[in-house]
């Protein structure tokens, strides 16, 4: 079945340092990949998405690509702040109406 | 635009009590309708989904129910909670495709279950 694998952490970084969380998936064909993040005690936000190979989503300084060659789906941002801290969630969909999600990565950023 | 909305919040309820979580959509129709629960610390399950009107499809054998009275209201249920059911709700949904491509979930706000 559709499955992702994602860098679980805890990531912690200082602000202004370079972020990238790793997430993998494993698909029949071609999925929609998403990042999804959860600030503490709310739900989730989607972040970007990407639809089709090679697409980039970005939004908010972060970026992933959709690399169907590596089935990987990174994502990166260049210069953290203290309010990206929180539980970022990487995921796909496709055509069984569900989103299959990874089990989220920390990351808590230091003044 | 639309909005979906869940609640209660928070919610502390004794070992052996019933269980009625709701959520409603506005602003679109016919989504497809989802229930999640996050553990502490941990993912993303999924409970229940529904891609119509009593069209419930169960993902994990547990003490909990849900149903689809309307189309755009999701209900969570149980008849007696245990106390591993304590956890972080999600409902969300989503339009299912959109010109072939599956489309992205939008998430409601949560309720906070602790079993005591």
């Amino acid at each position: 079945g559709n499955s992702v694998t994602q860098m679980e952490g805890p990531v912690t970084l200082s602000e202004e340092a370079f972020l990238t969380i790793n997430c993998t998936y494993t698909a029949t064909g071609y999925p929609s990949l998403f990042w999804y993040v959860q600030y503490p005690g709310e739900g989730l936000q989607l972040l970007l998405k990407a639809t089709k190979a090679d697409d980039k989503g970005s939004n908010k300084g972060f970026e992933a690509t959709y690399r169907k060659e590596t089935t990987s789906f990174h994502l990166e941002k260049g210069s953290v702040q203290v309010s990206d801290s929180a539980v970022y969630f990487c995921a796909l969909s496709k055509n069984d109406y569900k989103l299959s999600f990874g089990a989220g990565t920390t990351v808590t950023v230091r003044a | 635009s639309q909005t979906i909305h869940q609640w209660p919040a928070t919610l502390v309820q004794p070992v052996g009590s019933p269980l009625s979580l709701e959520c409603t959509v506005e602003g679109t129709s016919n989504p497809n309708l989802y229930w999640y629960r996050q553990a502490a610390g941990r993912g993303l399950q999924l409970l229940f989904y529904s891609v119509g009107i009593g069209q419930i499809s169960s993902e994990v054998p547990q003490n909990l129910s849900a149903s689809r009275p309307q189309d755009r209201q999701f209900i969570l249920s149980s008849k007696k909670l245990l106390l591993s059911d304590s956890g972080f709700y999600l409902c969300a949904w989503s339009v299912g495709f959109l010109r072939g491509t599956a489309t992205e979930a939008f998430f409601g706000q949560g309720t906070r279950l602790t079993v005591v």
